[in-house]
C-alpha cells in the first residue's frame, strides 16, 4: 500500500500518560495534515505542515498536543498528559500543492 | 465562521432509487466544494469536487451560491454505495478542509 500510513492503529493508554503517533505520508507530498474526529462528528483540522514548517494551528491543538515533521517527510503529533477527552480518531492526510488530499486509515485513541 | 452542515445524519433509500445527500455551507467568499465518502473499514477518500464538474460513480454535485448548498445526488442508488458521505468546504488561500457531521447513507436490496 503505497497511500498514507499511520502507527500504530489503535492506541489505548490510561489518563495522564503521553502517546505518541506517526504518519508517512504519500512520497513527495508536500503538505501534510493532522485531523481528530469524534464519534458522530466530522474530521476536525488540527495543523499543517508545508515542508517541515508548521504553518497552522487550530485553537483545538492545547499545549499538551505537539506536532513536528523534521524532515519534511514522516510526521509525529504528541500528546501529553492525556485526558479522556483525547479520546478520539486521529487522521492524518497529504497533499501535493492545491491538489486532493489522501487519507490515512488513521490511529484510534483511547484513554481509559 | 465557516461551517458545513448535513442536515441528515441517517438516510435509507432502496436500490435503484434517486438519493440526494443535503450539504450547506455558510461563507462569506468563494469557497471550494467536495464530497468525501468513506466506505466500511475503508479510508476517507475524495469524491468529487465542485470545481471539476465530474460525474463520479454516477454521483453529481452541483454548487449553488445562492442558496449556499452543494447537494450530491444519484438518479439510481446501488447497494454498493452504502457508507458514509461528508461534505467539506476550502477556504480559497487557506489550507484545511472544514468537514460537515456525515451522512450515512443505507441502500436497500
Amino acid at each position: 500500500d503505497t497511500g498514507v500510513s499511520q502507527d500504530p492503529r489503535h492506541k489505548i493508554t490510561k489518563r495522564g500518560q503521553n502517546v505518541t503517533f506517526r504518519c508517512d505520508p504519500i512520497s513527495e507530498h508536500n503538505r501534510l495534515y493532522w485531523y481528530r474526529q469524534t464519534l458522530g462528528q466530522g474530521p476536525e483540522f488540527l495543523t499543517y505542515f508545508q515542508n517541515e514548517a508548521q504553518l497552522e494551528k487550530s485553537r483545538l491543538l492545547s499545549d499538551r498536543f505537539s506536532a513536528e515533521r523534521p524532515k519534511g517527510s514522516f510526521s509525529t503529533l504528541e500528546i501529553q498528559r492525556t485526558e479522556q477527552g483525547d479520546s478520539a480518531m486521529y487522521l492524518c492526510a497529504s497533499s501535493l500543492t492545491n491538489s486532493e488530499a489522501f487519507f490515512g486509515q488513521g490511529t484510534r485513541l483511547t484513554v481509559v | 465562521a465557516q461551517r458545513v452542515t448535513q442536515p441528515e445524519k441517517l438516510l435509507s433509500v432502496f436500490k435503484g432509487a434517486p438519493v440526494e445527500l443535503k450539504c450547506n455551507y455558510s461563507y462569506s467568499g468563494s469557497p471550494e466544494l467536495f464530497w468525501y465518502v468513506q466506505y466500511s473499514r475503508q479510508r476517507l477518500q475524495l469524491l468529487l469536487r465542485h470545481i471539476s464538474r465530474e460525474s463520479i460513480k454516477g454521483f453529481t454535485a452541483d454548487l449553488n451560491k445562492g442558496e449556499t448548498s452543494f447537494h450530491l445526488k444519484k438518479p439510481f442508488a446501488q447497494e454498493e454505495d452504502s457508507a458514509m458521505y461528508y461534505c467539506a468546504l476550502s477556504i480559497q488561500g487557506a489550507q484545511k478542509l472544514v468537514f460537515g457531521q456525515g451522512t450515512r447513507l443505507t441502500i436497500n436490496p
